[in-house]
């Protein structure tokens, strides 16, 4: 079975660009999630989608963050425009159901420069 | 506001020594309490988990206690080895919720 694939593996952006996130999460998997994870520290998420639905993104920053789960099953996370403290790992992660048996990417390495 | 405290944030052992690794939750309503472990590049990995209604738990070399009255929960790593190396999370959550808490980080490093 085919893990939770995410791509790019890295990007190296100009500050003020804009990026783009993708995921694919585990076939059969209606949880979705997208958490950022600086260095030297614990993931946070961000946005947690079930099927099509975003039910939780108290945490996104809404002024530049945006994702979307199109017929609920890839997701996108982009930032337009990105600026120096969006440099993170940004990691996908997939569940059968809200809350336990999460399978994470091997994330997007983003450094805005 | 919901919190997870974690320590050592680092733990350096001889290979065959064991490691403990503890954790502090605040959110009274969190019921689900996995260890996840994220090598160099990679994503992290569920290792073990609990639920709020287990006391314990053991899969070969690892095992995990909780003690819901404290609020803690700690990772035991018996017989390390070389590859047991890498950064270990705790994490918290309140199924309804579905947002895990993690912790900070342990970096452990188990020396041949």
């Amino acid at each position: 079975e085919a893990g939770v694939v995410q791509s790019p593996r890295y990007k190296i952006i100009e500050k003020k660009q804009p990026v783009a996130f993708w995921c694919n999460p585990i076939s059969g998997h209606n949880t979705l999630y997208w958490y950022r994870q600086n260095l030297g520290q614990g993931p946070e998420l961000l946005i947690r989608y079930e099927n099509e639905e975003a039910v939780d993104d108290s945490q996104l920053p809404k002024d530049r963050f945006s994702a979307e789960r199109l017929k609920g099953v890839d997701s996108t996370l982009k930032i337009q425009p990105a600026e120096l403290g969006d440099s993170a790992v940004y990691l996908c992660a997939s569940s059968p159901t809200s809350g336990t048996g999460y399978t994470f990417g091997s994330g997007t390495r983003l450094t805005v420069v | 506001g919901e919190n997870v405290e974690q320590h050592p944030s680092t733990l350096s052992v001889q290979e065959g020594d064991s490691a403990v690794i503890k954790c502090t939750y605040s959110d009274s309503a969190s019921n689900y309490f996995p260890w996840y472990k994220q090598e160099l590049g990679k994503g992290p990995q569920l290792i073990i988990d609990i639920r709020s209604n287990v006391g314990e738990k053991k899969d070969q070399r690892i095992a995990v206690t909780l003690n819901k009255t404290a609020k803690h929960f700690s990772l035991h790593i018996t017989e390390t080895q070389p590859e047991d190396s890498a950064v270990y999370f705790c994490a918290a959550c309140y199924n309804q919720g579905g947002k895990l808490i993690f912790g900070q980080g342990t970096e452990l490093s188990v020396k041949p």
